[in-house]
């Protein structure tokens, strides 16, 4: 059962672009919706997250905007740049044991 | 440097050895996730821990695998009789439980199986 869905699967986006990676759920019993970024060769680090009690939150260029009633959440990178090449990943916990449940991953390119 | 650490970084083993992975994790986190990763992929669940006690393992951990934090802190992985499709990248993550869902990873460790 495929709980959650991210596209697109790859993007490419000019410097200075914005980047919009989507994801959408299926189960209402998520309550944290964080988004992982992950470098070649690296482990996934937290990007940045927010609860279903927010529609929107913005840390720096990075802003994560949530739709309870559509069960979608978006990361949007705003003025990207090279160094955000890397592939991005929504993974909601379930559960108590807070298991994450992955999208299949958005491999974004920045070109210079 | 107090990120979770993950030893060795990388392995290159024969068929039919046993390999074993250590991480270490932030040291007031109780929690501890074993995961796999092959390329092109989003992680996959195998095993966690809270404190010593392993609280569930994925059916994708057979019975080669089999995954230890004896005091509570750091973790072993073991993989015995290795086969190619065991190369992956396999990443240790730590967290505290009753805190946000938030994961902190280690760099993982790759495994290449000959």
């Amino acid at each position: 059962q495929q709980q959650v869905k991210q596209s697109p699967q790859s993007l490419i986006v000019q410097k200075g672009g914005i980047s919009i990676i989507n994801c959408a759920y299926e189960n209402t019993a998520f309550d944290y919706f964080p988004w992982y970024q992950q470098f070649p060769g690296k482990g996934p680090a937290l990007l940045i997250a927010i609860r279903p009690d927010v529609s929107e939150k913005k840390e720096g260029r990075f802003t994560i905007s949530f739709n309870k009633s559509a069960k979608q959440f978006s990361l949007h990178i705003m003025d990207s740049q090279p160094g955000d090449s890397a592939t991005y990943f929504c993974a909601p916990p379930l559960g108590g044991n807070y298991q994450l449940i992955w999208g299949a991953g958005t491999k974004l390119i920045i070109k210079p | 440097d107090t990120g979770v650490s993950q030893n060795p970084r990388h392995k290159i083993t024969k068929r039919g050895q046993n390999v074993t992975f250590r991480c270490d994790p932030i040291s007031e986190h109780n929690r501890l996730y074993w995961y796999r990763q092959t390329l092109g992929q989003g992680p996959e669940f195998l095993t966690y821990f809270q404190n010593e006690a392993q609280l569930e393992k994925s059916r994708l951990l057979s019975d080669r695998f089999s995954a230890e934090r004896p005091k509570g802190s750091f973790s072993t992985l073991e993989i015995q009789r290795t086969e190619q499709g065991d190369s992956a990248m396999y990443l240790c993550a730590s967290s505290l439980w009753g805190v946000t869902g938030e994961l902190f990873f280690g760099e993982g460790s790759r495994l290449t199986v000959l």
